[in-house]
């Protein structure tokens, strides 16, 4: 069965680090375009970024030079080290797999906030 | 960036009526178009790709049409636990979600 469960989100000050994890299981992470997918409260989906089962790594306007997508594959995972947070970056962060997201973890949650 | 632009914000149904989005994008996203269902405190879940398969699992009652910049996802006769916002999805270029539709109960 596939499995995606994210773990590392909370609160942070503005300007700050968080590192969030997403633990694939199921299927191999490798093999798979995987995403982040951000929702602030009340809000619709945004794309966060995206990384290739080659390791090529894309990120929104909105976070690039601040968020760096990564894996694991020893671990069959994926993480977001997001820097410089703002308060604009509150949101449900949720991995999903493929390029059409046919599979999403429950989602962890960040808020930015002095 | 491709915007994709959802209508209506909100639709108004009554259980067992046939319920109409639209989704149109910017520009032409080929047949690369998703639609996901999103219930309160849950994670979207995949309804249709390609702008017309449904997903594994998905009941037959939801099918989506459309290519280039038009797009619609249909609901033949909604039940009880359709009742949720949809967002369409283009992942033609990168991805963009448009703002979502909200189907409640009339």
């Amino acid at each position: 069965e596939v499995q995606l469960v994210e773990s590392g989100g909370g609160l942070i000050q503005p300007g700050g680090s968080l590192r969030l994890s997403c633990a694939a299981s199921g299927f191999t992470v490798s093999s798979n375009y995987m995403s982040w997918v951000r929702q602030a409260p009340g809000k619709g989906l945004e794309w966060v970024s995206v990384i290739y089962s080659g390791g090529t790594t894309y990120y929104a306007d909105s976070v690039k030079g601040r968020f760096t997508i990564s894996r694991d594959d020893s671990k069959n995972t994926v993480s977001l080290q997001m820097n410089s947070l703002r308060a604009e970056d509150t949101a449900m962060y949720y991995c999903a797999r493929g390029y059409r997201a046919d599979y999403w973890g429950q989602g962890t949650l960040v808020t930015v906030s002095s | 960036e491709i915007v994709m632009t959802q209508s209506p914000a909100t639709l108004s149904v009554s259980p067992g009526e046939r319920a109409t989005l639209s989704c149109r994008a910017s520009q032409t996203v080929s047949s690369s178009l998703a639609w996901y269902q999103q219930k309160p405190g849950q994670a979207p879940r995949l309804l249709i790709y390609g702008a017309s398969t449904r997903a594994t699992g998905i009941p037959a009652r939801f099918s989506g049409s459309g290519s280039g910049t038009e797009f619609t996802l249909t609901i033949s006769s909604l039940q009880s636990e359709d009742f949720a916002v949809y967002y369409c999805q283009q992942y033609n270029n990168w991805w963009t979600f448009g703002q979502g539709t909200k189907v409640e109960i009339k």
